[in-house]
């Protein structure tokens, strides 16, 4: 079957500092990346989408400059979160599919992330 | 503005009935509508979807009504079991090459024995 993992599965930063979080992709080939925010009051806040031969789009509020992505290969992606402060803490959830193949996503556990 | 709603934000159900969990969206271009399954500390998992040339879905005991013309769309959970107590999140996307999916705030499901 189709899984995500994620590592590493929470983590603490210094304020002011920064944070690599990795996405393995096993059983499928993740052509597409989808890298979300969960936090309890905005529930899952898309940061960006990376998808194989595009260039990855960031969603309003989120840029590449504060959260670089990369993608690549069809199995593996990281983000860093770069200068973490309070307002970046949450669930970092990484969501991979097959396009060609029209899959669903399929999530991993997430990165929590705690900023002090 | 939240593009996709859900109600209520939380639910709590005895074993053996069924509950409901309402979502509705804003963009009618979305067509694909999966609800996502979360229990406490792990990934969000898919539970079942539904594209919008239909208008039910059932896996089990687990079924999707889906009305395009209201852009509304329930989740019924039948016979419901203590191990359902989970949060349940609507999303939705445009069927397309990539897209990402815009998800609801959840509802939080509480099934007691």
């Amino acid at each position: 079957g189709a899984l995500v993992y994620q590592y590493p599965r929470r983590t603490i930063c210094k304020s002011g500092t920064s944070m690599r979080m990795e996405c393995q992709a096993v059983g499928f080939q993740a052509t597409s990346v989808a890298w979300y925010r969960q936090s309890p009051q905005k529930t899952f806040e898309l940061i960006a989408l990376s998808t194989v031969n595009s260039a990855i789009k960031y969603e309003q509020n989120f840029t590449q400059e504060k959260f670089p992505i990369s993608h690549p290969n069809l199995s593996f992606s990281s983000m860093t979160v770069l200068n973490a402060y309070l307002e970046d803490r949450g669930l970092y959830l990484c969501g991979a599919r097959d396009v060609g193949r029209n899959s669903d996503y399929t999530f991993g556990s997430g990165t929590r992330l705690l900023v002090i | 503005q939240q593009q996709v709603r859900q109600s209520p934000q939380s639910l709590t159900v005895w074993e053996g009935e069924t509950a409901i969990l309402n979502c509705s969206y804003e963009d009618s271009t979305f067509n694909y509508f999966p609800w996502y399954q979360q229990f406490p500390g792990e990934g969000p998992a898919l539970l079942i979807s539904i594209r919008s040339v239909s208008d039910k879905k059932e896996d089990g005991r687990f079924t999707i009504f889906f009305n395009k013309r209201e852009k509304k769309l329930s989740l019924h959970i039948t016979d419901s079991q203590p191990g359902d107590s989970a949060t349940y999140f609507c999303a939705a996307r445009r069927n397309n090459y990539a897209q990402g999916l815009t998800f609801g705030l959840g509802t939080r499901v509480s099934v007691f024995p």
